[in-house]
């Protein structure tokens, strides 16, 4: 029974391709987000969604576009890869007003070749 | 902007040698600091909850104390699965953002 579920757990890919990340959360919680985290460890919010509505994009690049179905579910599209674009990235949820206690996925690890 | 810094970057401890954490932080109005502990390969697992300068958290060997300016992560008596990296994050108030640190990794050895 896995809080916050994300797959895959592994990308591997050339650069120029595109990728999409799916998350799923049964905790019932309003708030779903997108981090990344790089090779120092950073982990830094790149999207918020409360009850499939945007409200946090941090300065990401517009290949980056994340799609909430349901307040249930946050999938995150990656068009034409970047070597920098290389990180894990996790997903993770909140009840709406509690941001910082945050219950996140094991996390997908993307590596752009 | 938030900042929040940790130190140190990595910390070695005998089985048994008490030690603390330290994250300092700047944020526009405090609304929370949050400590949490990421295993290798996983997702960050939230420990603790901060509001104001003084307060205090505990959970099993881990207590958590805040000041105005940083805060403490006392590791009492660590075990060798207390081996982590700690993470601390602010969240400044009336905005959903949350600011993590680099993380202090510990290692305890038996």
């Amino acid at each position: 029974d896995t809080a916050v579920s994300q797959t895959p757990k592994y990308l591997v890919t050339q650069m120029g391709n595109d990728k999409s990340i799916k998350c799923e959360q049964n905790l019932g919680h309003d708030t779903m987000y997108w981090y990344k985290q790089d090779s120092k460890k950073f982990l830094k919010i790149m999207f918020s969604y409360n009850n499939k509505e945007l409200i946090i994009n941090e300065t990401v690049p517009n290949r980056f576009s994340p799609k909430s179905p349901d307040k249930a579910h946050l999938n995150l599209h990656i068009n034409s890869l970047e070597l920098g674009d290389s990180a894990v990235y996790f997903c993770a949820s909140s009840q709406i007003g509690d941001a910082g206690e945050l219950f996140f996925g094991e996390g997908s690890r993307l590596t752009v070749l | 902007e938030d900042q929040v810094t940790q130190s140190p970057e990595a910390l070695r401890l005998q089985e048994g040698e008490s030690s603390s954490l330290n994250c300092s932080y700047t944020v526009s109005g405090l609304r929370g600091l949050f400590w949490y502990r990421q295993d290798p390969g996983k997702g960050p697992e939230f420990l603790f909850t901060l509001y104001s300068a003084g307060e205090e958290k505990e959970k099993e060997r881990l207590k958590a104390t805040l000041t105005k300016k940083e805060s403490f992560l006392h590791i009492t008596a660590p075990k060798p699965e207390d081996s982590a990296t700690y993470l601390c994050a602010v969240q400044a108030g009336g905005y959903q953002k949350v600011t993590f640190g680099t993380g202090t990794k510990l290692q305890v050895i038996p």
